[in-house]
């Protein structure tokens, strides 16, 4: 079956612009996971969603970022007022239910000029 | 707080040979569970294997195996038969098990970036 899926692939934006990032988790699969991978780091969590409801959003570095699940399917994470330092690549996995194993998407590499 | 450590930020080995990959990791949970993930150029985090700490049996998959030493808190990943395609960084994670509650998220090292040669 299709995978995790993530759009835009890359994104280049502006300081101070707002940008969205998509991700659309595979089928059946209810927890949804954001994390940021700076270059040459391993992956930082962001958020996690358990369903609609973001079951933990400590990873969130600040109010700049904000993350939605709807209908407990695609999620959308949205950050105002970019700056610099939020160039990354921005990785969604989803999992079934509390299953263990996290399934990624391809990234989305945000550069912010 | 949970932390994993790679002590190794570059490996390389030759085509059809064996390669070691290190992982350390430090934890009061007895139950938990620990990941290698694949990042190849593309991007794309890939599972490689997963070893719940409760199986004493080392986990396999194919030409990748663990060798899990919950004492020492050490899970390293060993590839046979090394391939080109095998090119990668090579992260190691850990996560808290099902009754830690709401903390599901992988807690991740710095990687290894291991290159195959012809």
């Amino acid at each position: 079956g299709a995978g995790v899926s993530q759009t835009p692939s890359n994104k280049v934006t502006e300081k101070g612009k707002y940008v969205e990032l998509r991700c659309d988790p595979i089928s059946g699969h209810t927890a949804l996971y954001w994390y940021r991978q700076s270059l040459g780091q391993g992956p930082e969590f962001l958020i996690y969603f358990q369903g609609t409801g973001a079951a933990d959003d400590s990873g969130l570095p600040n109010d700049r970022f904000f993350a939605v699940r709807p209908e407990g399917s695609v999620s959308t994470l949205k950050i105002q007022r970019t700056e610099r330092g939020d160039s990354a690549v921005y990785l969604c996995a989803s999992s079934l239910n509390l299953g263990t194993t996290q399934y990624f998407g391809p990234g989305t590499r945000l550069l912010v000029l | 707080a949970q932390t994993v450590t790679q002590s190794q930020p570059e490996m390389s080995v030759q085509e059809a040979e064996t390669v070691t990959l290190s992982c350390t990791y430090d934890t009061s949970e007895n139950n938990y569970y620990l990941f290698w993930y694949k990042q190849p150029p593309s991007r794309q985090m890939i599972l490689v294997i997963r070893q719940e700490a409760y199986k004493q049996q080392n986990a396999t998959e194919n030409r990748f195996s663990v060798n899990f030493q919950k004492a020492a808190k050490s899970f390293s990943l060993k590839i046979s038969d090394s391939q080109l395609g095998d090119t990668a960084m090579y992260f190691c994670a850990f996560m808290r098990p099902p009754n830690a509650g709401n903390n599901r998220k992988l807690i991740w090292g710095l990687g290894t970036s291991l290159a195959v040669n012809p």
